[in-house]
């Protein structure tokens, strides 16, 4: 079945610094998502991306689809301390089922 | 408008104790799901309804039972609890259509002993 792997799984970082996350699909996706879960809370949607090789950016977060549509990657530019939680890409084939990746978790230190 | 609402927000259940996990959404949305959330998987897809009276497995469907006899409800229900249940449980919904956004309720946070 399709698998949906992120890296890294841990994240700590300087603020300031940057941070960017890897997604790795097993089959090539309809679309893709990302979202955001705050520490204790519940995931966020963030942007979604459905070309091959999209780029789309929001303030300090970049987002990209692979031309093959079957990785993304998330970087935020100078992390800030509002930046902590985990980070999930989620993507579906075609179907109504969304794969969720693993997930990075970010700690950004002050 | 209250949106995605799960009940309840924490349980304890002992091993084979039966319970059922409410989640009810305001929005008119189509698809409803259930995920499980353990430390270092992800979010994992137990079941999912793209309407009233169709269900469908997920990726880790065994354990769980569901039903979807109205829009607005998709209770998740688990027959005999084992520790391997232990999980924070997400209801997510959204509107028809595959490239929508899910919105997600607060979780429940189970634990089996």
């Amino acid at each position: 079945g399709q698998q949906v792997m992120q890296i890294p799984q841990y994240q700590h970082v300087q603020e300031g610094e940057d941070f960017t996350t890897y997604c790795n699909s097993s089959t090539t996706l309809s679309n893709i998502q990302w979202y955001k879960q705050r520490p204790g809370g519940h995931p966020v949607f963030l942007i979604q991306l459905v070309k091959s090789g999209e780029v789309k950016k929001q303030k300090r977060l970049t987002f990209q689809f692979g031309e093959a549509k079957k990785n993304s990657s998330l970087h935020i530019t100078a992390t800030q301390t509002t930046d902590v939680g985990t980070y999930f890409c989620a993507g579906t084939s075609g179907t109504y089922k969304y794969i969720f990746g693993t997930g990075t978790r970010l700690k950004v230190l002050a | 408008n209250a949106g995605v609402t799960q009940t309840p927000k924490f349980q304890v259940l002992k091993t084979g104790q039966s319970m059922t996990l409410q989640c009810a959404q305001d929005m008119n949305h189509e698809y409803m799901s259930w995920y499980r959330q353990d430390p270092g998987m992800g979010l994992r897809l137990i079941h999912y309804s793209v309407g009233a009276g169709i269900t469908d497995q997920g990726e880790v469907p065994n354990g769980y039972n569901v039903s979807r006899s109205t829009t607005e409800d998709f209770p998740l229900r688990l027959l005999s609890a084992a520790p391997s249940q232990t999980s924070v449980y997400f209801c997510a919904t959204k509107p028809g259509g595959v490239g929508a956004p899910l919105h997600f309720g607060n979780g429940t946070r189970l634990t089996v002993t």
